[in-house]
């Protein structure tokens, strides 16, 4: 099992500011996905990326996938209170499964 | 389309109770999951199948049983509850991999379990 590690655990920020987290391992991962998960709900898929370097962005959200696909960073530019939630990285193990890590507790305040 | 669906939302169970939490999803998919949610742990995998007709252990099997009873359901059966099981259970279900790579999983709604 890969050792996956997410930073920073919580963060709590004002409206309209900007933010980075983090994702790494120790491993090389094949693919690796984001997913937002908001209380009482089951996560809800954001982004996957593949190739090492990958850059892709869903609207105010920036999602890196380093060169050597060990580590992935997500950025929300202006972050507005609907940003609120647990972010979760997941990259694949084997076949058919996902390993994800305990998240980042964002909190956007008014 | 209703997604994936959980039963019960929340079961307060006792000490070696047993029960069985029901998934079911309408979206066709091949493969379908279990996990558990704790506090400061993330999603750890319990069982998975990959197809109808195949289980799988995942990352924390011990103290469940699943089935997949068809294509659309994938039950957990908890046999002899413990204070050790209390967390949220999430169901998912996925596509299946296409292009080497695992497909986007849907998630219910969970079920929220405390055995006291």
């Amino acid at each position: 099992t890969q050792l996956l590690e997410q930073s920073p655990q919580f963060l709590s920020i004002q409206e309209g500011e900007n933010l980075t987290v983090y994702c790494n391992s120790s491993s090389v991962f094949s693919s690796l996905q984001w997913y937002r998960q908001e209380p009482g709900e089951g996560p809800v898929l954001l982004v996957t990326v593949v190739t090492g370097g990958e850059v892709k962005k869903l609207k105010r959200l920036t999602f890196q996938f380093g060169d050597a696909r060990k580590d992935s960073s997500l950025h929300i530019t202006a972050a507005q209170p609907g940003d609120t939630g647990l972010y979760l990285c997941a990259p694949r193990e084997g076949f058919q499964k996902l390993v994800f890590g305990t998240g980042t507790r964002l909190l956007v305040s008014p | 389309n209703a997604g994936v669906t959980q039963t019960p939302k929340f079961q307060v169970l006792k000490t070696g109770q047993s029960m069985t939490l029901q998934c079911a999803q309408d979206m066709n998919h091949n493969s379908m999951y279990w996990y558990r949610q704790d506090p400061g742990m993330g999603l750890r995998l319990i069982y998975y199948s990959a197809s109808e007709g195949t289980t799988d252990k995942g990352e924390v099997p011990n103290g469940y049983n699943v089935s997949r009873l068809n294509k659309r359901e994938f039950s957990l059966r908890l046999e002899s509850a413990a204070p050790s099981q209390t967390s949220v259970y999430f169901c998912a279900s996925s596509k299946g991999t296409s292009g080497g790579f695992v497909g986007e999983q849907f998630f219910g709604p969970g079920t929220r379990l405390t055995v006291l």
